[in-house]
Parts: C-alpha cells; structure tokens; sequence
C-alpha cells in the first residue's frame, strides 16, 4: 500500500526556518517525480515545487525561490522541504504528492495520484 | 489571483448534470494536459480526471473531463450528495515552469 506521511510542521516566528519530510513507503520511491503542494487556511491548492527522481531537476513557485529548497534521500525514501525566511503568507498545510507515472522523464505534470495527510505550518509572531 | 480562472462556486440536484469551467492561456492549457482534483472537507486532494479526460480506476463515469483551446471543464452527470466538495483543475506552465492550479469550485448539491 502506497503511503505518504508529512511531518516538520508547527508554529514558527516570521524570518524562521522548518524543515518538513515526508516518509514514502509501498512503492520504489527512487523511481518517482514528488512535489509538494500547500494549501492556506480556507484557500485553494498551490503547487510548490517538485523534484526529479535522481534530484539532478527542481521546479518552484517564484514566491518561493531563494528561500525554500526541495530534496530527496532515496535510500530513506524520504522527500524534504527546507523552508527559509519564512513569512506569515506561507502559513499553509503542506501536502506532498506523488507524480501518477514512474520512471517519467519530464517532470512538467500536475499528476499527482497519491497524497500525504498533510502537515500544518503556521508563521505568527 | 490564480493563473487558472473557475468559478467559485457551482450547485445542482440530485440527478442532475452540472459542469464547471476552467479558463488559461496558450502557455498552461493552451500547451499541457489539464488536471482535475476533487477535494472533499478535511481530507487531501484526489485526483478524478487525468490527461484532459482520462479516469484513474476507482473513478465512476459519471465525471468526465474535455479540453478545447485555452479551455478545460469537468462535467458530473447524474449528481450525488457525496458530489459535494471542492474542484480544482491544474496544469503545467510552461512560461512560469511551475504547476499552477485554479482557485477552486466548491460544488453544492442541493
């Protein structure tokens, strides 16, 4: 059974930092696309970056580049966004997904057929 | 404001067919395969229609999916209580190289 379990989240001061993970398990990770997509209290779904298998490709959103970064450890089957400078707007659940189709070239899909729960962060002084 | 234009909001009755729209441009919809996800209160995404209109197995026909042009919209024919959540359509955008997703249709049955 494919699972995909976030964790990191929590309440941090603006101008912080958090790191998230989250575990996959049921499936050869290694052979994957995986994204992040958060999604702000009583808002609607924004993808945040995504990340090629070997790791050698990344994508973000522009509001995000230069403070977060997406990577990947396949031999723990672990997928991680380390979040810097953090800003009340990033406030969000943050969900991370797996790309429908292994062993995919090019990472330029919003396919996504398994999800995490979900780990909630909130930016607040 | 998000890339991906749809409604806000959609209803219908049981039985019926209700369809919800979502508007982009020739660098997103125009050039990429669109995406729709229902999300039901409380609960993670689920993908419902792939590659335009294709369904992940699980996924009864009654939800469909079609692209023209810069356009894409979901169609749910036959309306259930259950039907009633959040849709959002997605796609890659090739100007912005990122994925963006619309702002999201809360459906009401009534």
């Amino acid at each position: 059974e494919v699972q995909l379990v976030e964790s990191g989240g929590g309440l941090v001061q603006p101008g912080g930092s958090l790191r998230l993970s989250c575990a996959a398990s049921g499936f050869t990770f290694s052979s994957y696309w995986m994204s992040w997509v958060r999604q702000a209290p009583g808002k609607g779904l924004e993808w945040v970056a995504n990340i090629k298998q070997d790791g050698s490709e990344k994508y973000y959103v522009d509001s995000v580049k230069g403070r977060f970064t997406i990577s990947r450890d396949n031999a723990k089957n672990s997928l991680y966004l380390q979040m810097n400078s953090l800003r009340a707007e990033d406030t969000a659940v943050y969900y991370c997904a797996r790309d429908r189709i292994e062993g995919l070239w090019s990472g330029y899909y919003v396919d996504f057929d398994y999800w995490g729960q979900g780990t909630l962060v909130t930016v607040s002084s | 404001q998000s890339v991906l234009t749809q409604p806000p909001s959609a209803s219908g009755t049981p039985g019926q067919r209700v369809t919800i729209s979502c508007s982009g441009s020739s660098s997103n919809i125009g050039s990429n395969y669109v995406y729709w996800y229902q999300q039901l209160p409380g609960t993670a995404p689920k993908l419902l229609i792939y590659r335009n209109n294709q369904r992940p197995s699980g996924v009864p026909d009654r939800f469909s999916g079609s692209k023209s042009g810069t356009s894409a919209s979901l169609a749910i024919s036959g309306l259930r209580s259950e039907d009633e959540a959040d849709y959002y359509c997605a796609a890659w955008d090739d100007s912005l190289s990122e994925g963006v997703f619309g702002g999201g249709t809360k459906l009401t049955v009534l």
